[in-house]
């Protein structure tokens, strides 16, 4: 019950496509699903984050969308850039309580100029 | 601003060991968090703390221990090294505990347990 599944594992995206990463999860109790960013050698970093109150987030070229009946979300980075190539995690964790975040197995995205 | 910083960078230790990461947060923020990220893999959930307090703790045995300072720095200590102890530790800070205040990541210490 306190998995995230993510895919696909890898994507490969010519410069100006749309990449489209999807996570799943089946807690129920998740209300807080984050996006992050990680480049080699670095931590992840916050890129977006969505609550189930509503079915979209952009934030410039990032979108996440949520289906809440069907228990998904997903990151959409649009007119994407050989600098948006990087690992992405979805995660999801309750709003109250100890900060515990669940993160998926995450999504090696290439961006081929 | 400073981010979040961690030390050392790189770690190698042998089977049984015992070892200290340390961590500094944001400054301001009172909360400090600690996963464990296997090459390959997402973020694993440690433990957090809050104003020198566990408030979570994952899925770990006691081997894994951690602490948390006046200053709010934090330490992780791990006992009795085994090989699968191996990966990159992150230490992430926020301003408070909850969802709603996000989580900044260090750059992370990685271990290799040998």
């Amino acid at each position: 019950q306190q998995q995230v599944k993510q895919s696909p594992q890898s994507l490969i995206v010519q410069k100006g496509g749309i990449s489209i990463i999807n996570c799943a999860y089946e807690n129920t109790a998740f209300d807080y699903f984050p996006w992050y960013q990680q480049f080699p050698g670095k931590g992840p970093a916050l890129l977006i984050a969505i609550r189930p109150d509503v079915s979209e987030k952009k934030e410039g070229r990032f979108t996440i969308s949520f289906n809440k009946s069907a228990k998904q979300f997903s990151l959409h980075i649009m007119d994407s850039q050989p600098g948006d190539s990087a690992t992405y995690f979805c995660a999801a964790s309750r709003i109250q309580g100890a900060q515990k975040l669940v993160f998926g197995q995450g999504t090696r995205l290439t961006i081929n100029p | 601003d400073a981010g979040v910083t961690q030390s050392p960078t790189h770690l190698i230790k042998t089977r049984g060991q015992q070892v200290t990461l340390r961590c500094s947060p944001i400054s301001g923020h009172k909360s400090v968090s600690w996963y464990q990220q296997v090459l390959g893999q997402g973020p694993q959930f440690i433990f957090q703390y809050y104003e020198k307090e566990e408030r979570g703790r994952g899925n770990f045995p006691d081997r894994f221990s951690a602490r948390q300072f006046p200053n709010y720095s934090s330490e992780l200590n791990v006992n009795a090294l085994l090989l699968g102890d191996s990966a990159l530790y992150l230490c992430a800070s926020s301003f408070s505990t909850g969802s709603s205040s996000p989580l900044h990541f260090g750059n992370g210490t990685r271990l290799t347990v040998t």
